[in-house]
């Protein structure tokens, strides 16, 4: 079955960029059929969506986020990456990537999802 | 923005009783475009029902979804042990992707 995993530094500098990479295992980003997302949950707090890539490089950011966003796929190691700049203290939270069933061009429901990494912005 | 309403915030309940989670939307969610997920501490969210009313695969039978328009029900006919949790609702209908603020369930 198919597993995400996430990978990146747990702690950024305010105004830096934060970077996340997540790897999928037990099945191909470039079979298609399926948007590769990137959800955050701030500490205990709710869950935020913050984009969704396709194989092909298409992508959808929230607007609350998309000036700031940049999702993107290396299909030859099976891995779709997250950029987020000029990041500040309420950019910490829990960051999950997910596989999206793509019902609408917006996303449709998550299934699975990675176990989530803490990001912590900080000086 | 869908705003999603999830109440109550917290329902302290016993296991083998009923729990009734309501999930309320500020406008309709098209074609009943909703999602539930259960999370557990330290755990990402699982996947429990898509479409308002369709279980995930692996899902028990305990766990039912309904509603349309504006509101939405989670029931869990028979709590287990495993089930104290917070339970999500969101949204797929509209851009962009949206969750409600949870509800908590534990133990009485």
């Amino acid at each position: 079955q198919v597993q995400l995993q996430e990978s990146g530094p747990g702690l950024v500098k305010p105004s830096q960029t934060l970077s996340l990479t997540c790897t999928v295992s037990g099945g191909s980003i470039s079979s298609g059929g399926y948007y590769w997302s990137w959800i955050r949950q701030h500490p205990g707090k709710g869950l935020e969506w913050i984009g969704y890539i396709y194989y092909s490089g298409s992508t959808y950011y929230n607007p609350s986020l998309k000036s700031r966003v940049t999702i993107s796929v290396d299909t030859s190691k099976n891995q779709f990456s997250l950029k987020l700049s000029s990041v500040t203290a309420a950019d910490t939270a829990v960051y999950y990537c997910a596989r999206d069933f793509s019902i609408t061009p917006s996303g449709s429901w998550f299934d699975p999802w990675g176990q989530g990494t803490l990001v912590t912005v900080s000086s | 923005e869908i705003v999603l309403t999830q109440s109550p915030g917290t329902l302290s309940l016993s296991p083998g009783e009923r729990a009734t989670l309501s999930c309320r939307a500020s406008q309709s969610v098209s074609s009943s475009y909703l999602a539930w997920y259960q999370q557990k501490p330290g755990q990402a969210p699982r996947l429990l029902i898509y479409g308002a009313s369709s279980r995930a695969t692996g899902i028990p039978d305990r766990f039912s979804g309904s509603g349309s328009g504006t509101d939405f029900t989670l029931t869990i006919s028979r709590l287990e042990p495993e089930d104290f949790a917070v339970y999500y609702c969101q949204q797929y209908g509209s851009s962009p992707l949206t969750f409600g603020p949870g509800t908590k369930v534990d133990i009485k």
